[in-house]
């Protein structure tokens, strides 16, 4: 199965700076078929990006995702407070589609 | 409005059996996989399987495969998970989510449902 690597573990960041999250997988995820998501404490995950660099309806354009083959990027331009939570990228291009373990963005 | 809602928290003995379900809302359920996405405490998200409402077909991870049953009751648009032995280490929440993509093969999940908390404990 394709594993997925995120970093860092855990970023500490301060609202109105920019956040930076990587997702590297163990072979080629086929074009653009890695998808972003936020689970907030006690939710449940909220589609984020599609197909590496879509955003989902109602998700802010502050959030931007980009990369391609086996290394990819979450972006989040200026931090809102909401957006202090846990990120994870996932590729559902080879089955059994994977998560990467998260990135968890916490206020410094 | 697109609306997953899944049955409320179990809890449960070592060897019982199980089924949890996931009624869906507006959108037409038979075009759209749908599937299950495991969340052991404390942990990341485990992608269990999908089923294909249309036509039944269904898709499991490996790691899954023989340890649950996923089904689909198109009458009334509800997904279901079903265990006939639980273990204690089954403990998790189990989301339900609609994966975006056609009949051939289900893309990324778009929309879930809020969780069922799975407590197997003696």
């Amino acid at each position: 199965e394709v594993v997925l690597t995120q970093s860092p573990g855990t970023l500490s960041l301060s609202p109105g700076e920019r956040a930076t999250l990587s997702c590297r997988a163990s072979e080629s995820v086929s074009g653009t078929f890695l998808a972003w998501y936020q689970q907030k404490h006690g939710q449940a995950p909220r589609l984020l990006i599609y197909g590496a660099s879509s955003r989902a309806t109602g998700v802010p354009d502050r959030f931007s995702g980009s990369g391609s083959g086996t290394d990819f990027t979450l972006t989040i331009s200026r931090l809102e407070p909401e957006d202090f939570a846990v990120y994870y990228c996932q590729q559902y291009v080879i089955s059994p589609q994977t998560f990467g373990q998260g990135t968890k963005l916490e206020i410094k | 409005e697109v609306q997953l809602v899944q049955s409320g928290a179990e809890v449960k003995k070592p060897g019982e059996s199980l089924k949890i379900s996931c009624k869906t809302y507006g959108y037409s359920f038979t075009n759209f996989w749908i599937g299950w996405v495991r969340q052991m405490p404390g942990k990341g998200l485990q992608w269990m399987g999908v089923i294909y409402p249309g036509d039944s077909d269904t898709k499991y991870n490996p790691s899954f495969e023989g340890q649950v049953s996923i089904s689909a009751d198109r009458s009334i648009s509800t997904a279901y998970l079903q265990w006939r032995s639980l273990k204690a280490s089954d403990t998790a929440i189990y989301y339900c989510a609609r994966h975006n993509g056609g009949s051939y093969s289900p893309r990324f999940p778009d929309y879930w449902g809020q969780g069922t908390l799975v407590t197997v404990s003696s």
